[in-house]
């Protein structure tokens, strides 16, 4: 079957560190891959999506590479700040629905 | 343009009773498709559109819940005797169209605010 595993959270980091939440899949089929974001009190907005291997997404800072030979999509930012405090989704898409992992916490202190 | 718009934005209820919500995807979206969010079990699909027709609805957790589309645009998911399980923030979400098998088709969705659901 289709599923997504995630980093389990809450992650809690300082201003300006290097962020990465790691992300692995199990599809049937060939997935687009993407990151969802949730802020505090907000919907869900896309942050980045690749469809293909080898394709880097890349939005606000964030990126992820789709790798196919680890199944994996990890997100990563060089520089975190105060406002990237949110719950980070991975997810896939075989037909039609997406595929959600469980959700990353991450909270940014100054 | 406008995103997704959905409604009520809340909505308490007694248990037993039949609650509907609403929600009005993107103009020229043809794919709609509606999520569960709530602390036990994550995000959850419960069933897709495309057009009118509702391909998937492998989702919806029990026959109390059913869900239609008219016209290709306004979705209304209706759950009938909600219990207190049913208590979660329903998420819709449009894309322009479903991706098929072989790859065709848009991925991309678009989330709307969701109806926070309460039921006591």
């Amino acid at each position: 079957g289709n599923s997504v595993t995630q980093m389990e959270g809450p992650v809690t980091l300082s201003e300006e560190a290097f962020l990465t939440i790691n992300c692995t899949y199990t599809a049937t089929g060939y997935p687009s891959l993407f990151w969802y974001v949730q802020y505090p009190g907000e919907g869900l907005q896309l942050l980045l999506k690749a469809t293909k291997a080898d394709d880097k997404g890349s939005n606000k800072g964030f990126e992820a590479t789709y790798r196919k030979e680890t199944t994996s999509f990890h997100l990563e930012k060089g520089s975190v700040q105060v406002s990237d405090s949110a719950v980070y989704f991975c997810a896939l898409c075989v037909i039609g629905k997406l595929i959600f992992g469980q959700g990353t916490e991450l909270s940014v202190k100054p | 343009g406008a995103g997704v718009s959905q409604s009520p934005s809340n909505k308490v209820t007694e248990k037993g009773k039949d609650v509907e919500l609403r929600c009005d995807p993107i103009s020229g979206h043809t794919a709609l498709y509606w999520y569960r969010q709530s602390l036990g079990q994550g995000l959850e699909f419960l069933i897709y559109f495309q057009g009118n027709s509702a391909p998937d609805k492998s989702g919806l957790p029990s026959d109390r819940f059913s869900a239609e589309r008219t016209g290709g645009s306004v979705s209304t998911l209706t759950i009938q005797r909600t219990q207190q399980e049913d208590s979660a923030v329903y998420l819709c979400a449009s894309s322009l169209k479903a991706r098929e098998p072989g790859g065709r088709g848009t991925d991309t969705q678009y989330f709307g605010p969701g109806t926070r659901l309460t039921v006591l």
